[in-house]
């Protein structure tokens, strides 16, 4: 079992629409955790830090469940250009541990 | 600010052949990553330094794969020999936290590397 899983997909969403995907962790020593954002052929780049009490950013909202052991994120009205594969990163006694992402496909 | 640099972009070798990466980080970023990227997969750490030091090289191949970062600001990863393998996406990254307090990293465009 992975240290860190998700979802591979593809989520193909209708734009508009609301789409969630989770991401479990195996440690529980994990200490903090983030969502990267990887466009096709591109490099990832940071989308959003997840805190324990949950945070959002415009049309994201991010939360964590230290019980369950599993971080998701939430997009609402999504647009096309939300397209992307969407990674989860955990650290780990200071090491960051990453997921193979889920790829989320918006349609017009 | 400039971003963090990679060359080459593309790379395309035979089997058994050698290869270099080179990556100079967002400046006054003590801590840079190299990682690789298979097609769909995650980024795999190979090795992170601080500063000129190695905090982490557990998962670098080191039968064939060796990284440097002599003075503490630019680095080269280099493979040889090559096997077919390591065609990746060999991805560098910079952070100006500490190796102990992982913040934002920021990567580089990659290098693509295709091995024959």
């Amino acid at each position: 079992r992975k240290e860190v899983e998700q979802d591979p997909g593809p989520f193909n969403v209708p734009e508009g629409a609301t789409v969630a995907f989770n991401c479990t962790y195996s440690n529980s020593a994990s200490q903090s955790f983030f969502w990267y954002r990887q466009d096709c052929r591109k490099e990832p780049k940071l989308l959003m830090s997840v805190y324990s009490s949950g945070n959002e950013d415009g049309r994201f909202t991010a939360q964590l469940n230290r019980a369950s052991q599993y971080i998701s994120l939430l997009i609402r009205d999504s647009k096309l250009s939300d397209s992307a594969t969407y990674l989860c990163v955990v650290n780990r006694y200071y090491q960051l541990i990453w997921g193979a992402g889920t790829k989320l496909i918006i349609k017009p | 600010e400039a971003g963090v640099a990679q060359s080459p972009r593309y790379k395309i070798i035979e089997k058994r052949q050698s290869v270099a990466f080179w990556c100079n980080p967002i400046s006054g970023h003590a801590t840079l990553y190299w990682y690789q990227q298979i097609l769909g997969q995650g980024p795999k750490l190979l090795i992170q330094f601080q500063n000129n030091g190695v905090v982490d090289d557990s998962q670098l191949p080191k039968d064939r794969f060796s990284a440097e970062r002599l003075k503490g600001v630019d680095s080269t990863l280099k493979i040889q020999p090559a096997k077919l393998e390591d065609s990746a996406v060999y991805l560098c990254a910079s952070s100006s936290l500490g190796a102990d307090n992982t913040g934002e990293l920021f990567f580089g465009e990659g290098s693509r590397l295709t091995v024959l």
